[in-house]
């Protein structure tokens, strides 16, 4: 059974950083590309950054370009997204996913809350 | 960027009602488009890839068309469960910009 859970989540002030990890189970975690997408409290889905399947390719929405780096580990089958220089519009549910035939996210995770917030 | 214009924002409908939201993109992005499924609380399900394939698992009620910059997905019953948001998405190029949502409820 596919499984995403993310963890990482929490308050931080402006400014600030975190990093979000997602683990990934019951497929073969190397040979997909990933993805992060948030949503915004009473927002929609914003898709935030994909990472191909070696690393080698890694692509963000402009929002986020130079602040948050999309990263995995596939020894140990993670995901992970650093976030730093954090904004109050960053809040959100983050998501990771998986990227079938590179697009099609097919598996989510269950989300982790992040609030930034003085 | 490629932008994705759905409408409408918000939509109630009955049980059995035929419901039909539209998905526009700035730009012909050929079949590129993917409609997914939030229901409150949950993480978005996957429906639709390539404009019209229907993802396994996801029920038959549920169908999409469209090619270039116009897009459809349709529920051709509608059932309590539908209850939720739903979001089309190109990946014809990066950023992959969702549709801002249409928000769908029971009568």
């Amino acid at each position: 059974e596919v499984q995403l859970v993310e963890s990482g989540g929490g308050l931080v002030q402006p400014g600030g950083s975190l990093r979000l990890s997602c683990a990934a189970s019951g497929f073969t975690f190397s040979t997909y590309w990933m993805t992060w997408v948030r949503r915004a409290p009473g927002k929609g889905l914003e898709w935030v950054a994909n990472i191909k399947r070696d690393g080698s390719e890694r692509y963000y929405v402009d929002s986020v370009e130079g602040r948050f780096t999309i990263s995995r580990d596939n020894a140990k089958n993670s995901l992970f997204l650093q976030m730093n220089s954090l904004r109050a519009e960053d809040t959100a549910v983050y998501y990771c996913a998986r990227a079938r035939d590179h697009y099609y996210f097919d598996y989510w995770g269950q989300g982790t809350l992040v609030t930034v917030s003085s | 960027d490629i932008q994705m214009t759905q409408s409408p924002s918000s939509l109630s409908a009955s049980v059995g009602d035929r419901v039909t939201i539209t998905c526009q993109a700035s730009q012909d992005i050929s079949n590129y488009l993917i409609w997914y499924q939030q229901i409150p609380g949950k993480a978005p399900n996957l429906l639709i890839y390539d404009a019209s394939n229907l993802e396994t698992g996801v029920p038959s009620r549920f169908r999409g068309s469209g090619s270039g910059t116009d897009f459809t997905l349709t529920i051709s019953s509608l059932q309590p469960e539908d209850i939720a948001t739903y979001y089309c998405q190109q990946y014809y190029n990066f950023p992959y910009n969702f549709g801002q949502g249409t928000k769908l409820e029971i009568k």
